[in-house]
């Protein structure tokens, strides 16, 4: 099993509506990542944080996304309004070191349907 | 926009055989890369990774890394029906990893 929880597994919003994604690391990590896979496509990065901001953010995640560690453990994606294209698999990663070198631990995803 | 290529397959091989799978990259600067196994509706799930040329062996699974020609390989000995599955190759950018499509190989029992 990943050691990276996430909650819901599958969630099913109406366009428009605002998803809250969670994830939940099981290590002492500090650099979390988000990234989506729109079915049958590539895996694409979305955000990067570490120390509770930032840190760096691709062309997709976009004013309708937003990212907080809220109480220091849980890790949080919002889409504040969901259009149908937002519909993929949303993964949280987590690194031990900045940028990727020793590869990412994927969490077992969520999938969202926006209808 | 940092490139990652695969042949998306799919890629069939019989039980027993070995299985080669490629990916070419744009980004001269990349250090770091990485090939993902993700079964269909779940999560990539690291299973190699290398840093330099040459040959890096890992039980049935070789990696190997080419930075001049901008190609990694990953070869599968002894393929498994198990070992079915959609492979991702993933190379670090400035500070995070790009994903190749996958190319889906299906092991023939």
């Amino acid at each position: 099993e990943p050691e990276v929880t996430q909650t819901p597994s599958h969630q099913v919003t109406q366009m428009g509506q605002e998803v809250i994604l969670r994830c939940v690391p099981i290590s002492n990590h500090l650099y979390f990542y988000w990234y989506r896979q729109i079915l049958g496509q590539k895996v694409e990065f979305l955000v990067s944080f570490y120390n509770n901001e930032i840190s760096e953010k691709s062309e997709i995640f976009d004013d309708q996304f937003s990212v907080e560690r809220p109480d220091g453990s849980n890790f949080t994606l919002k889409i504040r309004s969901t259009k149908l294209e937002d519909s993929a698999m949303y993964f949280c990663a987590r690194a031990p070191v900045e940028g990727g070198n020793y590869g990412y631990t994927f969490g077992s995803g969520t999938r969202l349907t926006v209808v | 926009q940092k490139e990652v290529e695969q042949n998306s397959g799919p890629l069939s091989v019989p039980e027993g055989a070995i299985a080669s799978l490629n990916c070419t990259y744009s980004d001269r600067g990349s250090q770091s890369f990485f090939w993902y196994r993700q079964y269909s509706g779940k999560s990539p799930e690291l299973i190699m990774s290398i840093y330099s040329n040459g040959d890096k062996e890992d039980g049935r699974f070789t990696a190997q890394l080419n930075k001049a020609s901008q190609y990694v390989s990953l070869l599968i000995r002894d393929s498994q029906p198990s070992d079915s599955a959609t492979y991702l190759c993933a190379v670090t950018g400035a500070n995070n990893l790009f994903f190749g499509t996958g190319t889906r190989l299906t092991v023939i029992p």
